[in-house]
């Protein structure tokens, strides 16, 4: 059963980088499926972030592309999120999914990592 | 990008009833690639039905999807205590991903 896990700190200074990493346990990422970043600000709805597939190709939300990047490390088993020039609009939950391929739905999350913008 | 908007923004019933959450595509979605989930407060979504009407793993029977082109509903036939959360519609088009902003559905 897979299992992924968030991490990162839990406040980031306005303009600096925002940087999650998500670990996955029990499947090989390099095996397949594609592995997405969601967000959530407190209160408020679901927000796609971007996605990456196995083999590295990557998808970002148009309203946030010029700031993400997301990127997959096979030898840890792990993928990372890393948001540029953040403000408080980017307080969020910020979750970590896998994506089953074909159907394209999330099938397994972690828990969520809450991440506050502030000075 | 496809929108998606979902109504009643809230619901409020008791116990027993029958719930009918409806999710609205600016533009047709492949009933392949619309999903539901729902989401308790301090938890994760949990994914409910996949392919606009099929079950997901362990989800119970009363919770049902059906729908097509731009117009989806999902329908809770009997409300649990456990079924008072929010619900979310997805959608992937386009190497994109798009979420419903969400019913609340509360007891009455």
């Amino acid at each position: 059963q897979v299992q992924l896990q968030e991490s990162g700190p839990g406040l980031v200074r306005p303009s600096e980088t925002l940087s999650l990493i998500c670990t996955v346990s029990g499947y090989s990422l390099s095996s397949g499926y594609y592995w997405g970043w969601i967000r959530q600000p407190p209160g408020k709805g679901l927000e796609w972030i971007g996605t990456v597939y196995y083999i590295g190709s990557t998808y970002y939300n148009p309203s946030l592309r010029s700031r993400v990047t997301i990127s997959l490390d096979t030898s840890k088993n792990q993928f990372s999120l890393n948001l540029s020039y953040v403000t408080a609009a980017d307080t969020a939950v910020y979750f970590c999914a896998r994506i089953l391929t074909g159907p394209y739905h999330f099938d397994s999350w972690g828990q969520g990592t809450l991440v506050t913008v502030s000075s | 990008e496809i929108v998606l908007t979902q109504s009643p923004g809230t619901l409020s019933l008791s116990p027993g009833q029958r719930a009918t959450l409806s999710c609205r595509a600016s533009q047709s979605v492949s009933s392949s690639y619309l999903a539901w989930y729902h989401q308790k407060p301090g938890q994760a979504p949990r994914l409910l039905i996949y392919g606009a009407s099929s079950r997901a793993t362990g989800i119970a029977d009363r919770f049902s999807g059906s729908g097509s082109g731009t117009d989806f509903t999902l329908t809770i036939s009997r409300l649990e205590p456990e079924d008072f959360a929010v619900y979310y519609c997805q959608q992937y088009g386009g190497s994109s991903w798009t979420f419903g902003q969400g019913t609340k559905v509360e007891i009455k």
